[in-house]
């Protein structure tokens, strides 16, 4: 199995809270992804970063924010946690040696994130 | 954005026969191509990859690519109960760091 470790596996919040998640690899891997699942859209890319300090946006990256001081770990924040996100989290890694790579993703276990 | 399509299902075969999963996507340009399985509860789990047209075959697994008719199928052969899980297509992308997009999965059930 990758070495993919997701933190907190569970996480029960307030409306207007931060909340981080914190995904931990042990692979060196250079891609790293944050993805939510919800019922009737399946998973859809948040964010995602190619290396240390370099990350970009997905397609739902609106209140969110990522950050990526070390290889081994990418960080997800909501600045201040609504309702709407709720939704499990998933983070997931590539080798990603570029367009050429095998481009298999390997995910994490998942966050179960509730905004009360 | 670009589509990846899936009927969601469910879909019900009896223990044994072959089950028969398939997906669509829009970006022609696509050049690999996954299948993962997602438990009820737990996160996706390759099972296989496939980047050349025509069949691969791994174990009771067969992925099928027909990138004419931009089509991906799966064929699940002597079906047992524990396949029983959503089965989720993905597209490589060719931006946004080589992501995946996911289609919305097919929910698959094996009756004994």
């Amino acid at each position: 199995d990758a070495g993919i470790t997701q933190s907190p596996r569970h996480k029960v919040t307030e409306t207007g809270t931060p909340v981080t998640l914190r995904c931990h690899q042990t692979e060196n891997h250079r891609y790293m992804y944050w993805y939510r699942q919800d019922p009737g859209h399946g998973l859809r890319l948040i964010h995602y970063s190619y290396g240390v300090k370099d990350t970009d946006k997905g397609e739902v990256s609106d209140g969110y924010s990522v950050s990526r001081s070390k290889t081994e770990d990418f960080l997800l924040t909501l600045e201040s946690a609504t309702s709407s996100q709720t939704s499990v989290y998933f983070c997931a890694i590539s080798e990603g040696t570029g367009i050429l790579d095998t481009g298999e993703l390997f995910f994490g276990e998942g966050s179960r994130l509730t905004v009360l | 954005q670009k589509e990846v399509e899936q009927n969601s299902g469910p879909l019900s075969v009896p223990e044994g026969a072959i089950a028969s999963l398939n997906c669509t996507y829009s970006d022609r340009g696509s050049q690999s191509f996954f299948w993962y399985r997602q438990y009820s509860g737990k996160s996706p789990e390759l099972i296989m990859s496939i980047y050349s047209n025509g069949d691969k075959e791994d174990g009771r697994f067969t992925a099928q690519l027909n990138k004419a008719s931009q089509y991906v199928s799966l064929l699940i052969r002597d079906s047992q109960p524990s396949d029983s899980a959503t089965y989720l297509c993905a597209v490589k992308r060719l931006d946004s760091g080589y992501a995946l997009n996911f289609g919305k999965g097919t929910s698959l059930l094996v009756t004994p």
